[in-house]
C-alpha cells in the first residue's frame, strides 16, 4: 500500500519567495494534517481536514500560511512570502475520522529558507 | 484545553537497560492514547495505541505502555533496550468517543541506546 506522499522531500529556497508542499494522503482517508517540527518548538499541528473541509487552522502561524484540499487526493500548504523562520520539517497525515484510528505520515519535507 | 507533558526530555540508556518513559495528559473526558516513534531522519511510526480495554497495550518491537486512568498517565516500557531503539518518542492524545481530531502530541523525548 502506498503510505502518505509528500513532495518535495527538500526545498531550498530564498526569503520572499512562494513555497508550495504537496500531499497526497492514503486512499480511504478521510482526515488530514499538516504539522511543523523544530528543534525549538517540537511537533506544531498546523491545519487539519475531515472529508476536504477546514476544521480547526489555529495552529497556522499568520496569514503567510495557508492550505487547501481541493478534493480528497491532495493537499497543498502555501507559504508567501517565504521567511527564514519558516525553515523545519512539514509533514503531512491522514487517517480515517474515527478518532481512535492513529494516523499515517508521509516522509516530510525539509524546507530551508536562506 | 489539553495537553500532554513527557517529563524527560533526553534518556540515554545502555543496551539491555529497561527503559519507562512518562507521559501525562490532562484530560478529563475519555481519550485516545498513542505512542509514536520517529527514528533519525525518518517520519513518525506509530508504536502502539489505546482507545479501550485492556489498559496494558503492547506494540511492536516489544514496547508497552499502561493506560492508568486515575494518574492520567499513560507511560511506555521496554523491559531491554536495543541501539537500534536510539530515537525520539511521542505521546499523543486525542477525545474518544469517535471523530477523528485534533491530535495533541507531547514535546518528545529523545532516546540514545549506547552499544
Amino acid at each position: 500500500d502506498a503510505g502518505v506522499i509528500q513532495s518535495p522531500r527538500h526545498e531550498v529556497t530564498e526569503m520572499g519567495q512562494e513555497v508550495t508542499l504537496r500531499c497526497k494522503p492514503i486512499s480511504g482517508h478521510n482526515s488530514l494534517f499538516w504539522y511543523r517540527q523544530t528543534m525549538m518548538r517540537g511537533l506544531e499541528l498546523l491545519i487539519y481536514f475531515n472529508n476536504n473541509v477546514p476544521i480547526d487552522d489555529s495552529g497556522m502561524p499568520e496569514d503567510r500560511f495557508s492550505a487547501k484540499m481541493p478534493n480528497a487526493s491532495f493537499s497543498t500548504l502555501k507559504i508567501q512570502p517565504s521567511e527564514p523562520r519558516d525553515s523545519a520539517v512539514y509533514f503531512c497525515a491522514s487517517s480515517t475520522n474515527r478518532g481512535y484510528q492513529p494516523q499515517h505520515f508521509g516522509d516530510g519535507t525539509r524546507l530551508s529558507i536562506l | 484545553a489539553q495537553s500532554v507533558s513527557q517529563h524527560n526530555h533526553h534518556v540515554i540508556l545502555s543496551e539491555a537497560a529497561s527503559l519507562e518513559l512518562g507521559c501525562n495528559y490532562s484530560y478529563g473526558g475519555t481519550v485516545n492514547l498513542f505512542w509514536y516513534v520517529q527514528y533519525p531522519g525518518q517520519h513518525l511510526q506509530l508504536l502502539l495505541k489505546y482507545f479501550s480495554g485492556d489498559p496494558l497495550v503492547k506494540g511492536i518491537k516489544g514496547f508497552e505502555a499502561e493506560f492508568i486512568k486515575s494518574k492520567f498517565s499513560f507511560n511506555l516500557r521496554k523491559p531491554s533496550v536495543q541501539w537500534s531503539d536510539t530515537a525520539e518518542y511521542f505521546c499523543a492524545v486525542n477525545e474518544g468517543g469517535g471523530s477523528q481530531g485534533n491530535l495533541i502530541f507531547g514535546k518528545g523525548t529523545k532516546l540514545s541506546v549506547k552499544p
